[in-house]
């Protein structure tokens, strides 16, 4: 798995777009994004994944840079629902495991 | 509803007492695996299996077991609990292989070892 850098913590207000950093600039070529989110100890989530495109799916939005060493997850309108951990992911389709590291907590503000 | 089911959800038991936690899907998923969550340690695997009996070892599978005899089950075994197992433990489980835009993951098992 690549390496992955996030913030600790970010907060949006509600109704907001939420847009959610992440860094991977050790990703080999044939390495997917995922982002998953975990809401208060609750098993993880799938959220959405992509590997060069830009991806859009009803929970969220992918940005992905050209060079591929970043990409930006957006929640369109965070709700107070989207409060949770979000996990970026750099890794193989697949690999036996997914490493999930410390996340982004997100705080949806009223 | 497709999910993954772990029963119990919170145990509280004594060292060295045996105790199995369970996780069942009902999805047809070949590919199953458990991992456990401490604070500053994120996620860890314990164990995998690709399909029926074949399982192997994650990152941390010292002090557990895990059996795979049938395809929508698969629990985790601790022989001899001790303390450092406390923990939260997340089974998931994905269709085919550990495809991970297809991967469930049950509610958790809060245990606790004294």
């Amino acid at each position: 798995d690549a390496k992955t850098t996030q913030p600790t913590s970010m907060d949006c207000a509600e109704g907001r777009a939420a847009n959610l950093p992440c860094n991977h600039s050790t990703i080999s070529g044939n390495e997917y994004v995922y982002w998953y989110r975990q809401i208060h100890s609750q098993g993880p989530q799938y959220i959405i994944h992509g590997l060069k495109n830009n991806e859009t799916n009803e929970m969220a939005s992918l940005i992905i840079t050209e060079d591929r060493k970043s990409s930006t997850l957006i929640l369109p309108h965070a709700t107070l629902r989207d409060t949770a951990v979000y996990y970026c992911i750099a890794t193989y389709s697949s690999a036996s495991k997914i490493i999930f590291g410390s996340g982004t907590r997100l705080s949806i503000r009223p | 509803e497709a999910q993954v089911t772990q029963n119990p959800r919170y145990l509280i038991t004594v060292t060295g007492k045996k105790l199995t936690v369970t996780c069942s899907q009902n999805m047809n998923h070949e590919y199953m695996s458990w991992y456990r969550q401490d604070p500053g340690l994120g996620l860890r695997q314990i164990y995998y299996s690709m399909n029926v009996e074949a399982t192997d070892k994650g990152d941390v599978p010292e002090g557990y077991k895990v059996s795979r005899k049938e395809k929508r089950n698969f629990p985790l075994i601790l022989e001899s609990p001790s303390p450092n197992q406390t923990s939260l433990y997340f089974c998931a489980s994905s269709l085919q292989g550990p495809q991970w835009t297809e991967a469930f993951f049950g509610q958790g098992t809060r245990l606790t070892v004294v």
